[in-house]
């Protein structure tokens, strides 16, 4: 059975790198068609998708996100990691770790991070 | 531009049943999306994905009271023989050509 947990700093300050990364258990990473990514949630807020990538290196990222977003695999370790640069307070959220399948089939349990001084 | 539409809010009272619309932007009313369910303080869950055609593949555990169907522009998702756990947001997600869209959420109450 598919599962994703993520793990990294829960505080982070502004302008600096917020460093995510995620175990996929249960599932290959290597499958085709499936992409792995992010989604925040800020708090008491909706869904955002961050980006995704897939085994083969396709990467896409939120536009309003791109400039700043890296993603990547490690199908040796099945895992994947995000980091975001220069963080403000816009991104305190929870960050969730995701497997794509077209549509989001599995979710991992999510991480709060806070960005704060 | 790939919008999904979902309304504010929802309510029925425990043991009735609820539907709850998702409704995709013009032009793309043959896409396909999935229904995601986060009870308060959760994460969110995976409950089906739901193609134009009504069919629709559900997650592992899923309740056979979640079910879906599709008309036109129009993704439901239908709760049966509602539970108070059943209490929660309700997502609907899609995607396009290098990107991923949510909806912004229904809250369901239970009364």
């Amino acid at each position: 059975q598919l599962q994703l947990q993520e793990s990294g700093p829960g505080l982070v300050k502004p302008s600096e790198t917020l460093s995510l990364t995620c175990i996929v258990s249960g599932h290959s990473m290597n499958s085709s068609n499936y992409f792995w990514g992010w989604i925040r949630q800020p708090p008491g807020k909706g869904l955002e998708w961050v980006g995704s990538m897939s085994h083969s290196g396709t990467t896409y990222s939120n536009p309003s996100l791109k400039t700043r977003v890296t993603i990547s695999v490690d199908t040796s370790e099945n895992q994947l990691s995000l980091k975001l640069t220069s963080v403000t307070a816009a991104d305190t959220a929870v960050y969730y770790c995701a497997a794509t399948f077209g549509v989001v089939i599995g979710w991992g349990q999510g991480t709060l991070v806070t960005v704060s001084s | 531009q790939l919008v999904l539409t979902q309304s504010p809010s929802a309510s029925a009272s425990l043991g009735a049943s609820v539907k709850l619309t998702c409704t995709l932007s013009t032009g793309h009313s043959n896409y396909a999306i999935a229904w995601h369910q986060q009870q308060p303080q959760k994460g969110p869950r995976y409950l089906m994905r739901l193609n134009s055609d009504g069919s629709h593949t559900k997650g592992d555990g899923i309740p056979d009271r979640f079910s879906g169907s599709s008309s036109g522009a129009e993704r439901y998702l239908t709760i049966s023989s509602l539970q108070s756990e059943d209490e929660a947001d309700y997502y609907c997600q899609t995607w396009g050509a290098g990107f991923y869209v949510f909806g912004t959420g229904t809250t369901v109450t239970v009364l």
